[in-house]
């Protein structure tokens, strides 16, 4: 069974340029997340959708990110203008069916480097 | 809120040596426990996990017992290997709502 795939994997911008990630979930799995993992802490949840609507979208800086999942299959994340501080390991992660004691697969991550 | 502390590291221990990674958390439900794993170049995976009080989730020789009493999830191995070396998450996730938190996790090297 393929894995959460992302790309890219690697990427350094300069702050106030935009970057996109791409995720594409395993299939078959309705919840998608990105969490954001800087360095020496844990990952920490952006945003979920359920399909192609959002869950949970608190924890995300709404004023420079943005993420989409349009047909409830693959996702999009985007950052606009980049910040120095926005340098992190960006994570995908999916489930089937989101909902306590189920098991959520991670991607490798996209590790942002922001100059 | 809900949160997870977990031992600083970094960790070093010499491989065969006993493992004890401690976690502790704080929630308003029941939550569900976790550990993570991320080896070094890889994404994290599920280590193992427990649903409710008393329960012990184990896997690859890792176990940890969900104690309600003292609020701990600490994770423990036997005999440790230097394949084990990478940095471990402990984690929850509350009832009702799968978004998991997690602590800012714990690297562990394992000298031959």
């Amino acid at each position: 069974e393929a894995g959460v795939a992302q790309s890219p994997r690697y990427k350094i911008i300069e702050k106030r340029q935009s970057v996109a990630f791409w995720c594409n979930p395993i299939s078959g799995h309705a919840t998608l997340y990105w969490y954001q993992q800087i360095l020496g802490q844990g990952p920490k949840l952006l945003i979920q959708f359920q399909n192609n609507g959002v869950v949970d979208d608190s924890q995300l800086p709404k004023d420079r990110f943005s993420a989409e999942r349009l047909k409830g299959v693959d996702s999009t994340l985007k950052i606009q203008p980049a910040k120095l501080e926005d340098s992190a390991v960006y994570l995908c992660a999916s489930s089937l069916r989101g909902g306590l004691g189920n098991t959520i697969y991670f991607g490798e991550g996209s590790w942002l480097t922001v100059v | 809120g809900n949160s997870v502390t977990q031992m600083e590291g970094p960790v070093t221990l010499s491989e065969e040596a006993f493992l004890t990674i401690n976690c502790t958390y704080t929630a308003t439900g029941y939550p569900s426990l976790f550990w993570y794993v991320q080896y070094p170049g890889e994404g994290l995976q599920l280590l193992l996990k427990a649903t409710k009080a008393d329960d012990k989730g184990s896997n690859k020789g890792f176990e940890a017992t969900y104690r309600k009493e003292t609020t701990s999830f600490h994770l423990e191995k036997g005999s440790v290997q230097v394949s084990d070396s990478a940095v471990y998450f402990c984690a929850l996730s509350d009832r009702g709502d799968d978004k998991i938190i997690f602590g800012k996790g714990t690297r562990l090297h394992i000298l031959p």
